[in-house]
């Protein structure tokens, strides 16, 4: 099976825009989702089939899809962001995970 | 509204098994696919296992086929992870989780994530 690869930190300033991204092989014909992880919680969905948001996610989070590269994008990050991001794929019938990325919002 | 509650996790020696149960409720747990994930300390999330509604399609992660096995009990709203021959690198918090199934023909779904996690249950095996 292949891997799903993250960068494992991005930091951002109160109200810039984070991107995060995930590279594998298949993206480009499997979806990619989003989950958010604060610390001692358990993982929440944030984004679904690489771009849909689910309801109670805030607007701020968004999803999109280039070739093998899937990313998701926080508008207006604040300080509650601060948390580990996993991107999520599927390769026949496995599921897979990204390594996770620490977003520090400075 | 949907809630997941894990139990059976603890302190275990190298060899041992151990059963996990988790508790679903706030759905109809026999229409829905069921999982598990874990994640060692400081580490990130780890598929383990999925089961179908009914049971008859399962499928395991490399690192634990052949050593968990997942079972779920549609009577009691429980979902199971079997755990035997355990070792130090399996320590970890294990989450119960759903999985929706999309685009699926027959038993075969091409995909698969999660809508809702249990808090999951602290599993260390140690000496």
């Amino acid at each position: 099976s292949y891997e799903l690869t993250q960068p494992p930190s991005v930091s951002v300033s109160p109200g810039q825009t984070a991107t995060i991204t995930c590279s594998g092989d298949a993206l480009p014909r499997q979806y990619a989702y989003w989950y958010q992880q604060k610390p001692g919680q358990a993982p929440v969905l944030v984004i679904y089939k690489n771009t849909e948001r689910p309801s109670g996610i805030p607007e701020r989070f968004s999803g999109s899809s280039s070739g093998t590269t899937v990313t998701l994008t926080i508008s207006g990050v604040q300080a509650e962001d601060e948390a580990g991001y996993y991107c999520q794929s599927v390769d026949s019938s496995a599921i897979l995970f990204g390594g996770g990325t620490k977003l520090t919002v400075l | 509204q949907v809630q997941l509650v894990e139990s059976g996790g603890g302190l275990v020696k190298p060899g041992g098994s151990l059963r996990l149960s988790c508790a679903a409720s706030g759905f109809t747990f026999s229409d829905y696919y069921m999982g598990w994930v874990r994640q060692a300390p400081g580490k990130g999330l780890e598929w383990l296992s999925y089961i179908s509604s009914g049971g008859s399609v399962i499928y395991y992660g490399d690192s634990v086929k052949g050593r968990f096995t997942i079972s779920r009990d549609n009577a009691k709203n429980s979902l199971y992870l079997q755990m035997y021959s355990l070792r130090a690198d399996d320590t970890a918090v294990y989450y119960c989780a759903r999985p929706r199934a999309l685009d699926c023909s027959g038993n075969r779904c091409n995909q698969y994530y999660f809508d809702y996690w249990g808090q999951g249950t602290l599993v260390t095996v140690s000496s």
